[in-house]
């Protein structure tokens, strides 16, 4: 089974810090994605890696970056945390564009 | 852009069955998936459509029409534990074959 994992299951953090969030997967997958999913507006996806050292920019990447420096590792990074960045993010990963997408458990963002 | 649409909730009995709809518009489709997701929980993978028609898999089963741009998940057999967030999920060609998901579909099942 694949198992994607994420650091934190629950993190608060104060305005203006640095957060990462971390997640591995563990099947040699080629594509990893960050989402962030919020009541009523569902899933939102905010960054992709398609290979190593590779990102794109999804439909909300603004106030957000992030590193791919290993295969099995994606970093989602907030340079300065904001309230509006509450949130629940997920990690997923998928062999290719024709596979279905694996998630991680999610880590709850609580920005005070 | 895309545009996917899937009511916000849905009661069921215990035993019954339950048809979850979802469309959708989009301009490169390239496939519809299906996933559940339990309160608390990370969604799961439940089918995926290319091509119209149904597809089964157990208890579940999925349909697609590209020319309508409708698709629907049927629970059969109903249980307590399907009681969960349905998430219809479009891929898009113009969109880096990435997936967008439908706001989700939670579905309370009663006995």
């Amino acid at each position: 089974d694949v198992k994607v994992t994420q650091s934190s299951r629950y993190l608060v953090k104060r305005t203006g810090e640095k957060v990462f969030l971390e997640c591995v997967q563990d099947m040699d997958h080629e594509n990893m994605f960050w989402y962030r999913q919020d009541p009523g507006l569902g899933l939102r996806l905010i960054y992709f890696s398609y290979d190593v050292k590779m990102k794109e920019k999804g439909d909300i990447p603004e106030g957000y970056s992030v590193s791919r420096e290993k295969k099995e590792r994606f970093s989602l990074i907030l340079e300065s945390a904001s309230t509006n960045q509450t949130s629940m993010y997920l990690c997923a990963s998928r062999q290719d564009v024709g596979s279905p997408l694996h998630f991680g458990n999610g880590t709850r963002l609580t920005v005070t | 852009g895309q545009n996917i649409d899937q009511p916000t909730e849905m009661t069921a009995t215990e035993g019954a069955i339950v048809q979850i709809n979802c469309t959708y518009q989009t301009s490169g489709f390239n496939g519809l998936f299906w996933y559940q997701q339990h309160a608390g929980e990370a969604p799961t993978f439940l089918s995926y459509n290319v091509l119209d028609g149904l597809e089964e898999k157990g208890r579940f089963s999925s349909f697609l029409s590209r020319s309508k741009g409708y698709s629907y998940l049927l629970l059969k057999e109903l249980q307590m534990k399907d009681s969960a967030s349905y998430l219809c999920a479009v891929r898009d060609q113009t969109g880096a074959n990435n997936l967008f998901f439908g706001t989700g579909t939670r579905l309370t099942v009663i006995p």
